[in-house]
C-alpha cells in the first residue's frame, strides 16, 4: 500500500479562522512533508519531518504550525491565513530523509481563504 | 546551489506522436533524479527515477529517461502518446550527499503537455 491520505479535500476559511490539515500514512515511512503548490506550478517545500522531529523548516510563516504527533500523522495547524496562502498543501512520505527515496504524495487539500 | 530547468513549458502533440521533455540540472556532485507526473485532478506520481547504473531507466506507462551525465540532463521520452498523458511534468533533483537541506527535492518548474485525440 503506497497511499498518502489527506482531509479535508477541500477547505474554505475566514482570515481568522484557525484549522487544522490532516494526512496519515501507513507505510512504516519515518520522514513527512509538507508542500504547498499553486496551480501549474511545482510544489513549494514547507517542512520536513524526520523520525518525529522537525528536520528542515523552509522559514515558513508562523501561521502554518505542523505538528507530527506519531510516526503515521501529521498535521498542519493553520491560524490567521491570508488570501494569498490560497493553495493546493501536499502532504508526502519516504521511507527516510536520504535523498535517494522516493517521496509519496497525498491528494493534497484544496484550501481557500476568504 | 541545485537548479533544475525544464525548457518546455508547454508542449502540445497529437496522439502517437513521440515525446521528449528536456531536464536539465546544475549541481557539481552526485545526484539522484526523479520524473513526477501530476494527472488533472490527481496527486503526484512518480513516473520514473535515477541513481546509478544504467543510465536509460524505464517507468510507468511506457515512459523512459536518459541520464547523461555529461550534459547534466535527463530527458523523459515516450514513443507514443495518448491523450491519457496529458498532465503536469515535472524533473527533480536530489543530492546524495550532506545533511539536512541538501536532501530536499530541488524541483523543476513543470512542463504542460496537452495530447490531442
Amino acid at each position: 500500500d503506497t497511499e498518502v491520505t489527506q482531509t479535508p479535500k477541500h477547505l474554505v476559511m475566514g482570515m481568522t479562522n484557525k484549522k487544522s490539515l490532516k494526512c496519515e500514512q501507513h507505510m512504516g515511512h519515518r520522514a513527512m512533508y509538507w508542500y504547498k503548490q499553486k496551480a501549474k506550478k511545482p510544489p513549494e517545500l514547507m517542512f520536513v519531518y524526520s523520525y518525529e522531529k522537525l528536520s528542515i523548516n523552509e522559514s515558513v510563516p508562523s501561521r502554518f504550525s505542523p505538528e507530527c504527533p506519531n510516526s503515521s500523522l501529521l498535521n498542519l495547524h493553520l491560524h490567521a491565513l491570508q488570501p494569498e496562502d490560497s493553495a493546493l498543501y501536499l502532504c508526502a512520505s519516504s521511507q527516510v530523509l536520504a535523498s535517494t527515496d522516493t517521496q509519496y504524495f497525498g491528494p493534497g487539500t484544496r484550501l481557500t481563504v476568504l | 546551489a541545485q537548479s533544475v530547468s525544464q525548457h518546455n513549458h508547454h508542449v502540445i502533440l497529437s496522439e502517437a506522436a513521440s515525446l521528449e521533455l528536456g531536464c536539465n540540472y546544475s549541481y557539481g556532485g552526485t545526484v539522484n533524479l526523479f520524473w513526477y507526473v501530476q494527472y488533472p485532478g490527481q496527486h503526484l506520481q512518480l513516473l520514473l527515477k535515477y541513481f546509478s547504473g544504467d543510465p536509460l531507466v524505464k517507468g510507468i506507462k511506457g515512459f523512459e529517461a536518459e541520464f547523461i551525465k555529461s550534459k547534466f540532463s535527463f530527458n523523459l521520452r515516450k514513443p507514443s502518446v495518448q491523450w491519457s498523458d496529458t498532465a503536469e511534468y515535472f524533473c527533480a533533483v536530489n543530492a546524495t550527499s550532506g545533511a539536512g537541506n541538501n536532501r530536499k527535492l530541488i524541483w523543476g518548474l513543470g512542463t504542460s503537455l496537452a495530447v490531442n485525440p
